[in-house]
């Protein structure tokens, strides 16, 4: 079965300054999706970048990017320029490919503070 | 604004209680999601419906029991519910019910077991 780990329970980071969370993964499949979900104080999951795992380029939006190393499992988030409006917690999630049947599996989450 | 409605905000009741969590999404999507989020664990997926079929059920107790009367609304009805069952319910709905679809949250429903 997939597992999805997120080391960091909480970070903080400065207004303004580049923050990365962690996300490594476990799995024998060689086609997946991989996401990064928010999850603001207002309890609103959002999504916040999307990865295919056959895609070697890293998926970029605007502030968010991903470093993802398929070799390693790793699939860690970086937000540049942070804003106080990030502040929320950051869940990295595995999709897979197989089974025909729509699942996310989810890490445990990181808790951003970002300090003005 | 989220296009994902999920009622009640907060749910408070006793494990003898019958009560319905609803969901309600204004996206024209076809596939919906019931996940329970606890305090320090990864999110849970519960229940999966497409086209109004269930097409997962992840090993739920039956006291949780879905509906979906067409592909806009999802139910959760809920009896003889115990306090481990206290947690965030989020409901997602997602264009299809395929692997690269994004999900689309809605704010939750906070029950609370007494």
């Amino acid at each position: 079965a997939q597992t999805v780990t997120q080391s960091q329970p909480e970070m903080s980071v400065q207004e303004a300054e580049t923050v990365t969370l962690s996300c490594t993964y476990d799995t024998s499949e060689s086609d997946y999706y991989l996401f990064w979900y928010k999850q603001p104080p207002s309890r609103q999951m959002i999504l916040v970048i999307r990865q295919e795992a056959y895609k070697q380029q890293n998926a970029t939006e605007n502030r968010f990017s991903v470093n993802f190393q398929k070799a390693a499992k790793s699939f860690s988030l970086k937000i540049s320029d942070s804003q106080l409006g990030d502040a929320a917690m950051y869940f990295c999630a595995y999709s897979s490919l197989a089974g025909g049947s729509e699942k996310l599996v989810f890490g445990k989450g990181t808790k951003l503070t970002v300090n003005p | 604004e989220t296009g994902v409605t999920q009622t009640p905000r907060h749910l408070v009741m006793g494990m003898t209680n019958k009560k319905s969590l609803k969901c309600e999404q204004h996206l024209g999507h076809n596939a919906m999601y019931w996940y329970k989020q606890s305090a320090k664990k990864p999110l849970e997926l519960m229940f999966v419906y497409s086209l109004e079929e269930r097409v997962e059920n992840n090993s739920v107790p039956s006291r949780f029991s879905p509906e979906c009367p067409n592909s806009s609304h999802l139910f959760l009805h809920l009896h003889t519910l115990q306090p481990e069952d206290s947690a965030l319910y989020l409901c997602a709905s997602s264009q299809e019910a395929s692997n690269h679809q994004p999900q689309h949250f809605g704010d939750g429903t906070r029950l609370s077991i007494l």
